[in-house]
């Protein structure tokens, strides 16, 4: 079965300072790997994804993931943050491997990002 | 280019009563979807369907049902509304795994209230 686990529900970040959300995962294949943002009352905007190939994925908005297969995570990051950054994050997995895939989607729990000036 | 287009917005039913929510998409995309979100829980997914004329259960499918008759439409129905079904409801479609594009693109939301 697949499933997604983002530990923390908040995280907090001074303007300026590295954030890291983090993510964990489990798929039975190989993951495909996602992050969505959300700002309120407004539907999942992509920001990056894994496949296949580098381990460091660079999105939308200078986001960037780090895929780590021995600790199945998926951590989003960014080096430094801005206030207009706070809104919820979420990370998602599909099963990638074509001969067991059921198309599934999955979310985590969402983590809220919070940017102080 | 619309994306993906859900219909209704808003809407407040009273306990019993039944709805179809309807999502539209443009993109010519096989895979579609219909999750809930709730405060705490993230967003779960309750159907979803792979083609034209397939559906299959998510994980919290009691309550609800889905068609796909056309490639670009995925209606979810409440046959009769109970106040736990009270969420906001986002439709998603992408193309399948071999295309590598298979990121989702999500509709703007319905949110529903159950009195």
């Amino acid at each position: 079965a697949q499933s997604v686990a983002q530990p923390e529900d908040q995280v907090n970040v001074a303007e300026g300072n590295p954030l890291t959300v983090k993510c964990t995962y489990s798929v039975s294949g190989n993951p495909y790997l996602f992050w969505y943002v959300q700002y309120p009352n407004r539907g999942l905007q992509f920001l990056l994804k894994y496949i296949t190939g580098d381990n460091l994925v660079k999105g939308s908005y200078g986001f960037e993931a780090e895929f780590n297969k021995s600790q199945t995570s998926f951590h989003l990051k960014k080096p430094s943050a801005l206030v207009s950054d706070s809104a919820l994050y979420f990370c998602a997995v599909r099963d990638g491997t074509l001969v067991s895939n059921t198309g599934k989607l999955i979310f985590g729990q969402g983590t809220t990002l919070q940017v102080k000036p | 280019n619309a994306g993906v287009t859900q219909t209704p917005k808003f809407r407040v039913l009273k306990t019993g009563q039944s709805m179809t929510l309807l999502c539209a998409q443009d993109m010519n995309h096989e895979y579609m979807y219909w999750y809930r979100q709730d405060p705490g829980m993230g967003l779960r997914l309750i159907h979803y369907s792979v083609g034209e004329g397939t559906t299959a259960k998510g994980e919290v499918p009691d309550g609800y049902n889905v068609s796909r008759l056309k490639k670009q439409n995925f209606l979810l129905g409440l046959e009769s509304a109970a106040p736990s079904q009270t969420s906001v409801y986002f439709c998603a479609s992408s193309y399948p795994l071999e295309t590598l594009n298979t990121e989702a693109f999500f509709g703007q939301g319905t949110r529903l209230t159950v009195v």
